[in-house]
């Protein structure tokens, strides 16, 4: 049972454009919301988060916006670059005495020169 | 100047076998974990240590047995392997738990492939 979905595998963006990334979420306690990067042979870096009293988030090109409501966040990379291209994890927390992080299945974004 | 280090990066073995895994983090968080990276490549919770306390153990064979000497290192120990624990195994650290948000940072990952 997927509580974090990422529905689209892979996504090509022009250089320049913007990329849109989605993720949504079934579990309504989740509290805590995480972007990870991951390239090729190495570990998720973290990129934004988003805790669930905000709606929006912000940091340079990139930005997440997070619907409650319908259970959806996004993140959005403007402009997009070729050293964007890799693979993007949405993640998930509850408030409790552990943090589990609950990862999507990642989505590849390729952004073309 | 690595934040979480693991080693080896790459492990191959035969079934059967017994191995370990080495995480070691300088960021001077208290709570590591483990997580495993299967075919389908979702990244799915093994274990969470806090200041070298088991607080989170998910459904996990105890063929896995995770090991924190100190804060500062998790290491997996894997006992009698079988063909489906190949997977990339990350190791990852962070600062709080149940306190406030935390971000968990990550190693760069661990390729075990069972023969």
């Amino acid at each position: 049972d997927q509580q974090v979905k990422q529905n689209s595998p892979s996504l090509s963006v022009q250089e320049g454009r913007i990329s849109i990334l989605n993720c949504d979420y079934t579990n309504s306690m989740f509290d805590y919301f995480l972007w990870y990067k991951k390239y090729p042979a190495e570990g998720p870096t973290f990129l934004i988060s988003i805790s669930s009293i905000k709606d929006k988030n912000e940091d340079g090109r990139f930005t997440v916006f997070l619907n409650k409501s319908a259970k959806h966040l996004s993140l959005h990379i403007v402009p997009s670059q070729p050293g964007d291209s890799a693979v993007y994890f949405c993640a998930a927390s509850v408030a409790g005495s552990a943090r589990q992080l609950t990862f999507g299945s990642g989505t590849q974004l390729t952004v073309l020169p | 100047d690595t934040a979480v280090s693991q080693t080896p990066k790459y492990l191959v073995t035969q079934m059967g076998n017994d191995k370990s895994i080495k995480c070691e983090q300088n960021l001077g968080h208290d709570t590591m974990y483990w997580y495993k990276q299967d075919s389908k490549k979702f990244l799915k919770i093994m274990f969470s240590y806090n200041n070298k306390e088991l607080i989170i153990n998910e459904t996990v064979p105890n063929r896995f047995s995770p090991k924190s000497p100190d804060k500062a290192h998790l290491n997996l120990h894997i006992n009698s392997l079988e063909l489906g624990d190949s997977a990339v195994y990350f190791c990852a650290s962070s600062q709080a738990t149940g306190v406030g948000t935390d971000t968990q940072y990550f190693g760069p990952g661990t390729r075990l492939t069972v023969l």
